[in-house]
């Protein structure tokens, strides 16, 4: 079956590690797509990635790095500059057309905690 | 930038009645698309609803219906004979057609609680 896969489902951070949430995806998508929810909050735009090797900020880019060298991986690393990671990251990827009205399908999402 | 407000944090709803959940959005663009999500306790982001802002019909998916005011730029759902399993967070997201990308813009959710 066509979806996006997530990894870890949970996650924990020491002080002053990094950590990388996987995002893969078998869609064919071209866009990808990275969220942040906190209790109380609405999904937050991290970054994206319209096609292979390029990707944008969203709107909380700081203290975390993506990479996309694959159409259906977009990894992202939480860095030790991200004083407050402690969320549930989700991971979402849609049909690239920007007059296509298909929806963003998501992924089932990483929680990540500070030990 | 676009905006997303909705603004009932918690409602309630006796099974197999109908509720309404609001949605308003701030743009000035003309074209545009809007979603409702959902977000069961497990957590997994599952479509609801789109409506296109050209289309003047408002969307329906079986139980599920929008009230589509593009002028009051208000996008509600509603939900018929409510079931169980329709407990969960609600979104309303706002798709720019202009802006690079096709990023959503998210509300801060609607927690729907259903009593039997």
């Amino acid at each position: 079956d066509g979806g996006i896969t997530q990894s870890p489902k949970y996650l924990f951070r020491k002080e002053g590690q990094n950590v990388t949430l996987s995002c893969e995806q078998n869609l064919n998508h071209d866009a990808m797509y990275w969220y942040r929810q906190d209790p109380g909050q609405g999904l937050r735009l991290i970054y994206y990635s319209q096609i292979v090797n390029d990707f944008q900020k969203g709107d909380i880019a700081e203290g975390y790095s993506v990479s996309r060298e694959k159409k259906e991986s977009f990894p992202l690393t939480v860095t030790s500059a991200q004083k407050n990671p402690t969320a549930f990251y989700l991971c979402a990827s849609s049909i690239e057309t920007a007059y296509s009205n298909q929806p963003q399908h998501f992924g089932d999402g990483t929680r990540l905690s500070i030990l | 930038a676009q905006t997303v407000t909705q603004s009932q944090p918690e409602m309630s709803v006796q099974e197999a009645e109908t509720v309404t959940l609001s949605c308003t959005y701030d743009t000035s663009e003309s074209d545009y698309y809007l979603f409702w999500y959902k977000q069961p306790p497990s957590r997994q982001m599952i479509l609801v609803i789109r409506q296109e802002a050209y289309k003047q019909q408002n969307a329906t998916e079986n139980r599920f219906s929008v009230n589509f005011q593009k002028a009051a730029k208000s996008f509600s759902l509603k939900i018929s004979d409510s079931q169980l399993g329709d407990a969960a967070m609600y979104f309303c997201a706002y798709r720019s057609l202009t802006e690079y990308g096709n990023k959503l813009v998210f509300g801060a959710g609607t927690i729907l609680r259903v009593k039997s």
